[in-house]
């Protein structure tokens, strides 16, 4: 199975800061990897897909890249409605796995 | 409106059995694959299962294969996962998600999910 290793697992930060966001693949996968995001109580919403393509609706914030095995998600200046906890997915082969998230609150 | 919604959740003993519905709405259902996702309290996504729009791929991960079955009926609209032999660590709220894709085939980018709906295993 691919791991997805994302750092870090906790993230203070304020309204208006630049923050970023690593995942970790075990192995190659080919910029098949998606970001979501989850806020308390609620399902969790496609931002971004294919490493770096924004989902339609989504903020121009928001913003993915990618280099080799390591993926990031910047979030170029932070809203007070981007404090939430975020995954990475990949789909470069089954089983599709998760990260185990990254918390984002409010310093 | 396009949406999602799950039922069917609730407590169960371990050794038992549920049947998960996701009835789908605001989209051409037959051409989308789809997903359930679960979340463990307190913890991270676990992918569960994937279905071809035609019904004709299936996909599970190790740790529900041979207990748990998805399916669909295109003519209802609805998405089901039959769940059996039931576990502890079966605990969680089940997503129901579709695909990005509109040609019926797993990308496995989940652009729709439902609220969820919780399945709690215990004695």
């Amino acid at each position: 199975d691919i791991q997805l290793t994302q750092s870090p697992s906790f993230l203070s930060a304020s309204v208006g800061d630049r923050v970023t966001i690593t995942c970790r693949a075990s192995q190659g996968i080919n910029n098949y990897l998606a970001w979501y995001q989850q806020k308390p109580g609620k399902a969790p919403q496609l931002l971004i897909f294919a490493a770096s393509t924004l989902q339609t609706g989504v903020p121009s914030r928001f913003s993915g890249s990618a280099s080799g095995t390591e993926f990031t998600l910047t979030i170029s200046s932070l809203q007070p409605e981007d404090f939430a906890t975020y995954y990475c997915q990949q789909l470069k082969s089954y089983p599709i796995t998760f990260g185990q998230g990254t918390r984002l609150e409010i310093k | 409106e396009v949406q999602l919604l799950e039922s069917g959740g609730g407590l169960v003993q371990p050794g038992g059995s549920l049947r998960l519905s996701c009835a789908a709405s605001g989209f051409t259902f037959s051409r989308s694959a789809m997903y359930w996702v679960r979340q463990a309290p307190g913890k991270g996504l676990e992918w569960v299962s994937a279905m071809s729009g035609s019904a004709g791929t299936t996909y599970y991960p190790d740790s529900v294969r041979g207990r748990f079955t998805i399916s669909r009926d295109n003519s209802k609209n609805t998405l089901y996962l039959q769940m059996n032999y039931l576990r502890a660590e079966d605990t969680a709220v089940y997503y129901c998600a579709k695909d990005l894709r509109t040609f019926g085939d797993l990308s496995g980018y989940l652009d729709l999910w439902g609220r969820g709906t919780l399945v709690a295993v215990s004695s």
